[in-house]
């Protein structure tokens, strides 16, 4: 199963909005609910930002949203904050039990 | 709250076995599947599998069969990653994480474990 495939890098200035993709095939995201979001900061692990495409658990601020077209999901961070800055990765369920994560977006803030 | 804590580091030689250990509290060990995530030095995250904490049944990604072992003991709410035949691609730092709706909502620390001669 190879890896969904996430831009290397996204960036933008504090207060802005960035769109980081996900895509995939019609047997993975195009396919099912199960898709999530992750940030994870140099040294830590990861942390859960948006689950079920959409939803976000309690305590993550919405400025993050997720969305998915056809077999895109697309993970968006309004408001841009020097805290923002880390690496981002989706993950989709792809049948039979199986999931796989993105390639990850490095997201900087200018 | 929910906590996951996992064991220290490792350094261990080429053909070696390393037992990562994972340690639940906080919630009932046996309400949710547990995952297990690769992450190489540098790299991206790989999902390696999970184990159903009720059945003990593992299931493996494609490229974590054969010398990747999910384990667990209930007694002390505890799951196990076991790899055999250690080589120098599998240093990495690997968590667990706990699955609820198809995501993984609480994550243990990371332990790294080192593959040199």
């Amino acid at each position: 199963q190879s890896a969904l495939t996430q831009p290397p890098s996204a960036s933008g200035f504090p207060g802005q909005s960035v769109t980081i993709s996900c895509i995939g095939t019609s047997s993975d995201v195009g396919a099912y609910k199960y898709v999530s979001w992750y940030q994870q900061h140099p040294g830590k692990a990861p942390k859960l930002l948006i689950y079920e495409v959409t939803k976000r658990p309690s305590g993550v601020p919405d400025r993050f949203s997720g969305s998915k077209s056809g077999n895109t999901a697309s993970l968006t961070v309004s408001g841009l904050q020097a805290e923002d800055e880390a690496d981002y990765y989706c993950n989709s369920y792809v049948g039979s039990y199986i999931y796989v994560f993105g390639s990850g977006t490095k997201v900087t803030v200018l | 709250q929910v906590q996951l804590v996992q064991s220290a580091s490792e350094l261990k030689k080429p053909g070696a076995s390393v037992k990562v250990s994972c340690e639940a509290s906080g919630y009932s060990f046996t309400g949710f599947a547990m995952n297990w995530v690769r992450q190489a030095p540098g790299q991206g995250l790989e999902w390696m599998g999970f184990i159903n904490t009720n059945t003990g049944n593992p299931t493996y990604a494609p490229g974590f069969t054969g010398r990747f072992v999910f384990s667990l003991d209930t007694s002390v709410s505890t799951a196990y990653l076991q790899i055999n035949s250690l080589k120098d691609e599998d240093t990495a730092v690997y968590y667990c994480a706990t699955h609820r709706s198809g995501s993984y909502d609480n994550w243990g620390q990371g332990t790294l474990v080192t593959v040199s001669s």
